[in-house]
């Protein structure tokens, strides 16, 4: 999982609270994700984002924004957390259309009570 | 849109057995195929992939998978497998032109047993 650093590891939030997810690589690749994993359902792309300054919906979007002011950071947020947002959230990186790999972080496991 | 479906949600074996982890996948048009393994408490580690070419793909720890278009399959198998492969498989796809999303199967638990 080298080059791609997720902050922080874990984290228990109280329903209605707010908190935000870190992504940082130093590998310099234009695409970032966030997914969760929840049990049985494999992984879920929440968004995405292509390049500094742009951002995209995956296919469960609500409840989550993100920004991407830097290349390098990738930042999830909630603006108030709900205990159906208990997961283990991933972020992952790529280096670009014909290279065929994603390249994980170690994961967020978020508990949200 | 993509979809991946791993018909086995776990599978058991002995050590030294061969294994056969199924992975069919739906789509309309040409695909990038990927086998991905996760250990506990950690990310997602590319296995093997699919891109073109060979049809037949291998990792470097014995792992081996076939992509099959008439059959819409890309089955990952082992002929022996050891206690260190215990952990979760996950079969992912994306279109070659679409490379912004990756579609995941619901992943298959592989537990093997001395």
């Amino acid at each position: 999982n080298a080059g791609v650093t997720q902050t922080p590891k874990f984290r228990v939030l109280k329903t209605g609270q707010s908190m935000t997810l870190l992504c940082a690589q130093d590998m310099n690749h234009e695409y970032m994700y966030w997914y969760r994993q929840d049990p049985g359902m494999g992984l879920r792309l929440i968004h995405y984002s292509v390049g500094e300054g742009t951002t995209a919906k995956g296919e469960v979007p609500d409840g989550y924004n993100v920004s991407r002011l830097k290349k390098q950071n990738f930042l999830l947020g909630l603006e108030s957390a709900a205990p159906s947002q208990t997961s283990v959230y991933f972020c992952a990186i790529a280096a670009g259309r014909y290279t065929g790999e994603l390249f994980f972080g170690e994961g967020s496991r978020l508990t949200v009570l | 849109a993509q979809s991946v479906t791993q018909l086995d949600s776990q599978v058991p074996v002995f050590e030294e057995a061969p294994v056969e982890l199924r992975c069919n996948y739906s789509s309309s048009v040409s695909v990038y195929l990927f086998w991905y393994v996760q250990y506990p408490n950690q990310g997602l580690q590319l296995l093997l992939k699919y891109l073109s070419g060979s049809t037949l793909v291998e990792s470097i720890n014995g792992f081996e998978a076939e992509f099959n278009k008439s059959q819409t399959s890309f089955h990952l198998r082992k002929p022996s497998v050891h206690i260190s492969d215990t952990a979760e498989y996950f079969c992912a796809v994306s279109a070659p032109y679409n490379f912004n999303k990756f579609y995941f199967g619901s992943g298959t638990k592989l537990n093997v047993k001395p």
